[in-house]
Formats: structure tokens, C-alpha cells, sequence
């Protein structure tokens, strides 16, 4: 199994965070598993953001004040997150994973964001 | 929500050492709680799932137990490949909150 975050790198604040989770080696379409995103900044440590299922479930961090929409696109094997009205305290590293049922299996490697103007 | 908390922050041990590092969460969690091990400048990887169950590939040197808030994990006969930060994860309710990690230097 391997999952690639892709993203913009910098997003200038109060804009719309978009991040995309490709996935290899397993088929999000019909999985048992549930596909989700964590990030991770000096200053919060590891943060939850949310899940979502392959019948479009979702359950996301109600920290994040309904900011973060989940997404998924089982034709290319993708999913999404969309995070809005970003702040510097959205600056993070942010992982991709894998999650069996609440629990993050697999991780991605990670891509880094910085909100900056 | 629950807030989980690490002790201690960090630790130094020698090849061969025991080291315990513990978990406290603020409400029960029952045997929703898990771990995580990170190395520097990669992602974290799942450790152990529900205070004791080894993840496939992880050595038999590591241990967990514990049940409700306080749970603990143990390493014994720490390895060079052992370095880095541990972080305990809860999953009972969300926001499934991890806790600030432990960081385990190698002499």
C-alpha cells in the first residue's frame, strides 16, 4: 500500500486549504477500511481532522468549526480534503492514512502547508 | 473531549535498557488506546493496537497493558532502531486525540 499527499505547499490566509491523498496497492472503492487525514505542528502536536467511508461517510474534528470537507473519487483512486478560511494556526505537516474502522493503519509521508501571504 | 497526556517528555537509555513509558487519558477510554512510533523527518507508524496487540513486524520487545486511563508501554532491551517519539492515541470518542509523545533518545 502506498499514499502520496498532494497540495499546494503555501495557501495565503482565509483561502481554501485543498489537499489530495492518491492511493496504490489497495482500492478505496468498496474497502473495508475507512480513509482519513491527521496533521501534525510543533505547537498542536497531532491533530485529528477526520474520516470518511467508500459509501461517503464522513466524521470530521468538531475543532475545526466545520472548516474541513472529505471527499473521495474511487474512479482515480483519490481523496480529498478542503479545509477553509485557513490561518497560520493551519500551518502543518498534513498525513494521509489509512484507517481500520477509528484506527490509522498506514500513514502517507506527509506534506507540509505553511499559510502565509 | 478527551485530552491524553505523556510521561515522561523525553528519556535517555542504553542499548539493552528496559524503558516504560506511560499514557494517562482524562476519561476512560477502555482498550481504545493504541501506539505510535516516529522517527525523525518520516511519518509515524502504528506501534500496537488496543494496549496490547503487536502491529504485524513489530519485535516482540515491546509490550502494552493498561485499561480505562492509565496505560503503559514498554520496551525491553532497547535497540538502536528504537530511537524516536511514541505516541499514544485514543480512540473510544472523537476527536481521537493523541497524546504529546515521548521521545526516546538512544546513548
Amino acid at each position: 500500500l502506498q499514499m502520496q499527499e498532494s497540495g499546494p505547499g503555501v495557501v495565503k490566509p482565509s483561502e481554501t486549504l485543498s489537499l489530495t491523498c492518491t492511493v496504490s496497492g489497495d482500492s478505496i472503492r468498496g474497502s473495508p477500511y475507512f480513509w482519513g487525514w491527521i496533521r501534525q505542528s510543533p505547537g498542536r502536536g497531532l491533530e485529528w481532522i477526520g474520516r470518511l467511508s467508500h459509501s461517503g461517510g464522513t466524521d470530521c474534528n468538531a475543532a475545526l468549526q466545520s472548516r474541513a470537507t472529505l471527499k473521495m473519487d474511487t474512479s482515480k483512486n483519490q481523496f480529498f480534503l478542503h479545509l477553509t478560511s485557513v490561518t497560520a494556526a493551519d500551518t502543518a505537516l498534513y498525513y494521509c492514512v489509512r484507517l481500520l474502522g477509528k484506527l490509522p493503519d498506514h500513514w502517507g509521508q506527509g506534506t507540509l502547508v505553511a499559510v502565509s501571504s | 473531549d478527551i485530552q491524553m497526556t505523556q510521561s515522561p517528555s523525553s528519556l535517555s537509555a542504553s542499548v539493552g535498557d528496559s524503558v516504560t513509558i506511560t499514557c494517562r487519558a482524562s476519561q476512560s477510554v477502555a482498550s481504545n488506546l493504541h501506539w505510535h512510533h516516529q522517527k525523525p523527518g518520516k511519518a509515524p507508524r502504528l506501534l500496537i493496537y488496543t494496549v496490547s496487540s503487536l502491529q504485524t513486524g513489530v519485535p516482540s520487545n515491546f509490550s502494552g497493558s493498561g485499561f480505562g486511563t492509565d496505560f503503559t508501554l514498554t520496551i525491553n532491551s532497547l535497540q538502536p532502531e528504537d530511537f524516536g517519539t511514541y505516541y499514544c492515541q485514543q480512540t473510544d470518542s472523537s476527536p481521537f486525540n493523541f497524546g504529546p509523545g515521548t521521545t526516546v533518545d538512544i546513548k
